[in-house]
């Protein structure tokens, strides 16, 4: 149980046009879902918080208008990247939170979409 | 204060041998750290997570050790194997917000 998917799993799109990333948890009703990005050998970094029904929550130095979020289930949220550049080559993660006992801390991860803007 | 240092970046083990992976903290706040393994390509699973109230847990052949007057916590690999080798990130959060801080990772490699 607790699977996240992200779709697609790799894109590789031209400098200037807009990407959207999907996360869906498929066995489990997210009440949260976060967004990570991931550099080459480096750690993850949280972009930005989302809850099902409300504006997603940016964390500092995010650009919200760069990158829309939307949690219209709960079930899934997409990330749009808009007018993608060069510098926006990473490796996009989300995960999910579910709500049950225990279990509330914990987020489940996808397994990630890499992007690539020539 | 909301950063967690990890160590070291990167370690390499005998099949056979024990891994060992430390985290620090500031924030009293927090009351959550799980342990992620990540494998290249991937997205981060979870290996094991304890809360404060406690000081050690294990699961297989993994533990963490937690010392909550020092602010650290570890990560023990018992009888590490081949294809234990991956990244590993510890974290901490706080309950109400659930934000995950993520440690600098640690690249662990484990030789036949």
């Amino acid at each position: 149980g607790a699977v996240v998917s992200q779709h697609p799993s790799r894109v590789i799109c031209k400098s200037g046009t807009s990407v959207k990333i999907e996360c869906r948890s498929l066995d489990f009703q997210a009440t949260t879902m976060f967004w990570y990005r991931q550099f080459p050998k480096q750690s993850l970094m949280l972009m930005a918080t989302s809850n099902e029904g409300s504006k997603a929550t940016y964390e500092q130095g995010v650009e919200k208008d760069k990158f829309l979020i939307n949690h219209a289930s709960l079930t899934l949220s997409t990330l749009t990247v808009t007018s993608a550049h060069p510098e926006d080559s990473s490796f996009y993660i989300c995960s999910a939170r579910g709500t049950q006992g225990a279990r509330r801390d914990e987020q489940f991860f996808g397994p990630g979409t890499r992007l690539t803007v020539l | 204060q909301q950063q967690v240092k990890q160590s070291p970046q990167s370690l390499i083990v005998q099949k056979g041998g024990i891994s060992i992976i430390n985290c620090a903290y500031e924030n009293t706040a927090f009351d959550y750290f799980p342990w992620y393994q990540q494998f290249p390509g991937k997205g981060p699973a979870l290996l094991i997570a304890i809360r404060p109230d406690v000081s050690e847990k294990k699961e297989g052949r993994f533990t963490i050790s937690f010392n909550k007057s020092a602010k650290q916590f570890s990560l023990h690999i018992m009888d590490s194997q081949p294809g234990d080798s991956a990244t590993y990130f510890c974290a901490a959060s706080t309950s109400g917000t659930y934000k995950y801080i993520f440690g600098t990772g640690t690249r662990l490699k484990v030789l036949a």
